[in-house]
């Protein structure tokens, strides 16, 4: 009954490769977000999703794209993966003020 | 513009001590704040929030943070700390519409001693 999911929880891939990260929610949350963490542990939002629309887009390089299928699901690609890409990735979704983030997925690019 | 500090990156605690991790942050409007831990490996479990009314809120596993509008500071304290509590802390902020992008401080890495 885990209410904000991710898989995978590691992911290793070389530099240039193409990869998803998803994630899946069972709150009934209307809102959900992807969130990066670097290596110095800064959590900055990346992007946000209402209802399947997208409402926050930071500035992202364009090789990111979010696809969220219905309002559960927003799931993270990444083209052309770059050694900078490497971070832990959050889910999150939240109905209101209060957010609930997924276990992570650590990225590793080589 | 939004920011959070945690002016402290370790904090070493003994067991059983009290326990106090600062949180300072700037912001144009009344603030929504948040204390948020992240055990190694693990996501992030929210500990308390604050939005209104009460200044001193209380959240999980003993927790408690108080809100002084005239320090812009929100201060997460627990009187007794549990070797089980060792993780890094986050404090955030964000405004009150929905699709609220939280900006959260580096963190705070606690250690507890026995």
């Amino acid at each position: 009954d885990t209410a904000v999911s991710q898989t995978p929880k590691y992911l290793v891939t070389q530099m240039g490769n193409d990869k998803s990260i998803k994630c899946e929610q069972n709150l009934g949350h209307d809102t959900m977000y992807w969130y990066k963490q670097d290596s110095k542990k800064f959590l900055k939002i990346m992007f946000s999703y209402n209802n399947k629309e997208l409402i926050i887009n930071e500035t992202v390089p364009n090789r990111f794209s979010p696809k969220s299928p219905d309002k559960a699901h927003l799931n993270l690609h990444i083209n052309s993966l770059e050694l900078g890409d490497s971070a832990v990735y959050f889910c999150a979704s939240s109905s209101g003020q209060e957010k609930y983030f997924g276990p992570g997925t650590r990225l590793t690019v080589l | 513009a939004q920011s959070v500090t945690q002016p402290d990156i370790h904090i070493t605690v003994s067991e059983g001590a009290s326990l106090e991790l600062r949180c300072n942050y700037s912001y144009g409007a009344t603030p929504y704040l948040f204390w948020y831990v992240q055990s190694p490996g693990q996501g992030l479990q929210l500990l308390l929030k604050y939005f209104s009314g009460d200044t001193l809120v209380q959240g999980i596993k003993g927790f408690e943070a108080e809100f002084k509008r005239s320090q812009s500071s929100f201060n997460l304290r627990k009187p007794s700390v549990h070797w089980s509590d060792a993780a890094e802390y986050f404090c955030a902020v964000g405004p009150a519409e929905y699709g609220n992008k939280l900006v959260f401080g580096a963190g705070t890495i606690l250690r507890v001693k026995s």
